[in-house]
């Protein structure tokens, strides 16, 4: 099973400022990797697939990077409705398909 | 645009089974597996397994082998999670959730509480 790491568990952030989000995967998944963003109360939404693709409506101040085994989220200038829960996830090596424990973000 | 129904929330004692339905709809139907995800309380994101709604064809994780069992009715675009012998920690919220690769659209969610 792959291991997916977030860091860190929680992240204060100024309004407007930079925030950056890491997901580190026990074993090379290629871009095999998604990024969902849980606000309290609501599913999952998909904000980017394949390491670095931003999924359809999302925000351009939401961007992806990374391969093999270490990836980054980036939300370039933080909005009030930005806070919630990251989660990342492997659809490389499957079953079962896995997630990190998430990262949440809140404002500072 | 898809759209993902999910029945609404359900309390069970422990031993018993629970069926929850997700009713889809915006895209065909046979095209895109179905995933199920739980989600415990204050906790992270659990798969579930999948179901092809074209074959029939199902992959559980191993979790959860010989207690769920997925199903779809395609003349209802509808997929079906039973989860049985239920226990105190199967309290969560589940998700039915189309995907192709990434897991693109996700239902609102029900609420499953085990109690006696």
């Amino acid at each position: 099973e792959i291991v997916l790491t977030q860091s860190p568990a929680t992240l204060s952030v100024s309004p407007g400022d930079r925030a950056t989000l890491s997901c580190r995967a026990s074993q090379s998944i290629r871009s095999d990797l998604a990024w969902y963003q849980q606000i309290p109360g609501q599913p999952p939404r998909l904000l980017i697939y394949g390491a670095s693709t931003r999924a359809t409506g999302i925000p351009a101040r939401f961007s992806g990077s990374g391969s093999g085994t270490e990836f980054t989220l980036t939300i370039s200038s933080l909005q009030s409705e930005d806070c919630a829960v990251y989660y990342c996830q492997q659809y490389y090596n499957w079953p079962p398909y896995t997630f990190g424990q998430g990262t949440k973000v809140d404002i500072k | 645009q898809v759209q993902l129904v999910q029945s609404g929330a359900d309390m069970r004692k422990p031993g018993a089974s629970v069926k929850v339905s997700c009713k889809t709809s915006g895209y065909t139907f046979t095209d895109r597996y179905i995933h199920w995800v739980r989600q415990a309380p204050g906790q992270g994101l659990q798969w579930m397994g999948w179901i092809n709604p074209n074959s029939g064809d199902t992959r559980s994780a191993q979790n959860f082998e010989g207690r769920v069992t997925m199903t779809r009715d395609t003349a209802i675009n509808t997929a079906y999670l039973e989860l049985t012998r239920l226990k105190s920690d199967d309290t969560a919220v589940y998700y039915c959730v189309v995907a192709r690769f990434s897991f693109d659209f996700w239902g609102q969610g029900t609420l499953v509480t085990v109690s006696s």
